[in-house]
């Protein structure tokens, strides 16, 4: 079965500085990983996805992310965090033929 | 525009009642999906259907009951038999079961026994 892994469940950074946001997963085969973000009482928005090929996405927001497979890994960054990224972050991850299976998700805070 | 829209943003619902959730789509996706969102615990999948007149249970379909008749639309009941209905509820859709482009999602029942 696949599975999820956000190790963080808050984390708190200064505004400007960079940032890098943890995901595990397990599946057995090559998945299809996803990245999304949630304001508060809102729905989720995509940020970015990776299905094959260059192991290192770009999405939205200035964020991006690298999978490595040795590691079973799929960790979001952003170079310069902004007062406005403040939210919940989600990890996802399918078989192309099953239904997302989502973390727990990681709650940002942005400090001035 | 097109979108996923979830209505009403707030629903109130006596213990023992049924309440049912709205979810349409304009996207023309085929697959959709109903998950539940407890504080703490990310996004749990309570059905999906990637056809109409199809659907599947998922992880906690109990005390949930859904049904597929147009392409477009997706309902969530929830039960008197869901002991602990109070939550936010996410619909979502896809082209496909989980592929494609990822999932879009509408923008949340919040949902409160009272």
């Amino acid at each position: 079965a696949q599975s999820v892994t956000q190790p963080d469940i808050h984390i708190t950074v200064s505004e400007g500085a960079s940032l890098e946001l943890r995901c595990n997963y397990s599946y057995g085969a090559t998945p299809y990983l996803f990245w999304y973000v949630q304001s508060p009482g809102q729905g989720l928005q995509l940020l970015l996805k990776y299905f094959s090929g260059d192991t290192l996405v770009q999405g939205i927001k200035g964020f991006e992310a690298e999978f490595k497979r040795s590691q079973s890994s799929f960790n979001l960054r952003k170079p310069s965090v902004h007062w406005s990224d403040a939210a919940e972050y989600f990890c996802a991850v399918t078989s192309g033929n099953t239904p997302l299976v989502f973390g727990k998700g990681t709650r940002l805070s942005v400090i001035a | 525009d097109g979108g996923i829209t979830q209505s009403p943003k707030y629903l109130f619902r006596k213990e023992g009642q049924n309440v049912t959730l709205s979810c349409e789509q304009n996207l023309n996706h085929d697959a959709m999906y109903w998950y539940r969102q407890d504080p703490g615990q990310g996004l749990r999948l309570i059905y999906y259907s990637q056809i109409v007149n199809d659907f599947q249970k998922g992880d906690i379909a109990e005390g949930y009951s859904v049904s597929r008749e147009k392409k477009e639309s997706f309902p969530l009941t929830v039960t008197s038999a869901q002991k602990n209905p109070t939550a936010f509820y996410l619909c979502a859709s896809s082209t496909s079961t989980g592929t494609g482009v990822g999932a879009s999602f509408g923008q949340g029942t919040r949902l409160t026994v009272v």
